[in-house]
């Protein structure tokens, strides 16, 4: 177990519709990480969250968004779903902001979406 | 775009053989190269990491090679085990991302 929690663990939706995932990153890492992972792309970087602050941008679309609140924890917001947004959607952190050798990225167990 | 290529796309090898996965990459700013580990249902969890300026590093059974002039590094899983039968990504990172090769299923057959 990682220490990284995310809901819920599975989504089922119909195109068109809005979404939202949940994360709480391990008890004192500040960073949040989203990533994709569909069988076509393989894991894909979304965007980081630094403390509050977002820090990097990977491959999201406009129709996604993501935040993340006072207490740490982090929301992924997925509007206006197309069949192609079917995917896992894994949320890992880590203590730092910068990534990297010395900054482990624990990742969560996914939230599996499925958009029909 | 791929920014890491990953293969092969899956492997078979018996108990007690060994299990080799390699990696290649463009992106010279890469500074990070970590080995993820993932089982069904499950996220992908950290397996061992190397820095561009070590050519091997060994943890247990699992060896990263790095090639820095070639720009490619490899896994090899020593006397595999049926419990190492998983799916593993290598990634590239640098600049707080981490890009990801496509995995590789490995299973092990008892």
């Amino acid at each position: 177990d990682s220490g990284v929690t995310q809901t819920p663990k599975h989504l089922i939706t119909a195109t068109g519709q809005r979404v939202t995932l949940r994360c709480s990153p391990r008890s004192g890492d500040l960073s949040v990480y989203w990533y994709q992972q569909s069988l076509d792309q393989g894991l894909q970087f979304l965007i980081q969250y630094y403390n509050g602050e977002e820090r990097a941008k990977g491959n999201i679309l406009e129709r996604f968004s993501a935040q993340q609140f006072p207490d740490l924890h982090s929301e992924l917001n997925l509007s206006s779903l197309e069949l192609g947004d079917s995917a896992l959607y894994f949320c890992a952190s880590s203590v730092g902001g910068g990534g990297g050798f010395t900054d482990t990225q624990y990742f969560g167990p996914g939230t599996r979406l499925t958009v029909l | 775009q791929q920014q890491v290529k990953q293969s092969p796309q899956s492997l078979i090898v018996q108990k007690g053989g060994i299990s080799i996965i390699n990696c290649a990459y463009e992106n010279t700013a890469f500074d990070y190269f970590p080995w993820y580990q993932q089982f069904p249902g499950k996220g992908p969890a950290l397996l061992i990491a190397i820095r561009p300026d070590v050519s091997e590093k060994k943890e247990g059974r699992f060896t990263i090679s790095f090639n820095k002039s070639a720009k490619q590094f490899s896994l090899h899983i020593m006397d595999s085990q049926p419990g190492d039968s998983a799916t593993y990504f290598c990634a590239a990172g640098n600049d707080y991302k981490l890009s990801f090769g496509a995995g590789t299923t490995v299973t092990v057959r008892a």
